[in-house]
């Protein structure tokens, strides 16, 4: 079944650029997502990539999807303290019926 | 609403007590998900509606789950004698399409569901 991966922590300082890292096994997949959660609410819609896509850049956040690796990433520039989230990886391999296959999270932590 | 509705947004029950957990969609939206969120696990898909109709159900954990959605809006979910392991956030999404294309799911703020 379709499976996605990612690291459960990343820790990084204020001002400093985060990645977060994102596997996934389903090639059939036609978008890819990443949602961020903040503490006590719902998951909100960061952004998304087209599969035949490699890149994509809106504002503070750049998303990089090598389909030949099936390896997703979320880099977010100039990191702030309001960016300590969880942060999802989802992929619509079935879509519809099937919903997303989402990630288990990565939380990421900001160190002043 | 401007976006998805969960009630209750705290449930504490007993072992064996039944709950009933409520989404109200974003208006327009026909498609409908609700997914559990377990304490550091991922999102588990638990069932989608189209319209009234639930497609697939193959998510719900057990036959002690069940789900309607009438009108094409709001929509139930129902633990019956709930046990410990059911304790989780469950969360609801809506969409405009669930085409499978692009899926773009709006979610609501969850319920925290607490069996003691």
């Amino acid at each position: 079944g379709e499976d996605v991966e990612q690291s459960l922590f990343l820790s990084v300082r204020e001002g400093d650029s985060s990645v977060i890292n994102c596997t996934y096994t389903d090639s059939s997949s036609t978008y890819l997502y990443w949602y961020k959660q903040e503490p006590g609410a719902g998951l909100q819609l960061l952004t998304y990539i087209f599969s035949n896509m490699d890149m994509k850049q809106d504002q503070r956040l750049t998303v990089l999807l090598n389909k030949k690796d099936k390896h997703l990433s979320l880099r977010i520039a100039d990191t702030q303290t309001g960016d300590s989230a969880i942060y999802f990886c989802a992929e619509d391999s079935g879509g519809g019926a099937d919903g997303l296959t989402f990630g288990k999270g990565t939380h990421l932590i900001i160190q002043p | 609403g401007a976006g998805v509705s969960q009630s209750p947004s705290n449930k504490v029950t007993e072992k064996g007590k039944d709950v009933e957990l409520r989404c109200d969609p974003i208006s327009g939206h026909t498609a409908l998900y609700w997914y559990r969120q377990s304490l550091g696990q991922g999102l588990e898909f638990l069932i989608y509606f189209q319209g009234n109709s639930a497609p697939d159900k193959s998510g719900l954990p057990s036959d002690r789950f069940s789900a309607e959605r009438t009108g094409g809006s709001v929509s139930t979910l129902t633990i019956q004698r709930t046990q410990q392991e059911d304790s989780a956030v469950y969360l609801c999404a809506s969409s405009l399409a669930g085409t499978g294309t692009n899926e773009k799911l709006f979610f609501g703020s969850g319920t925290q569901l607490s069996v003691l």
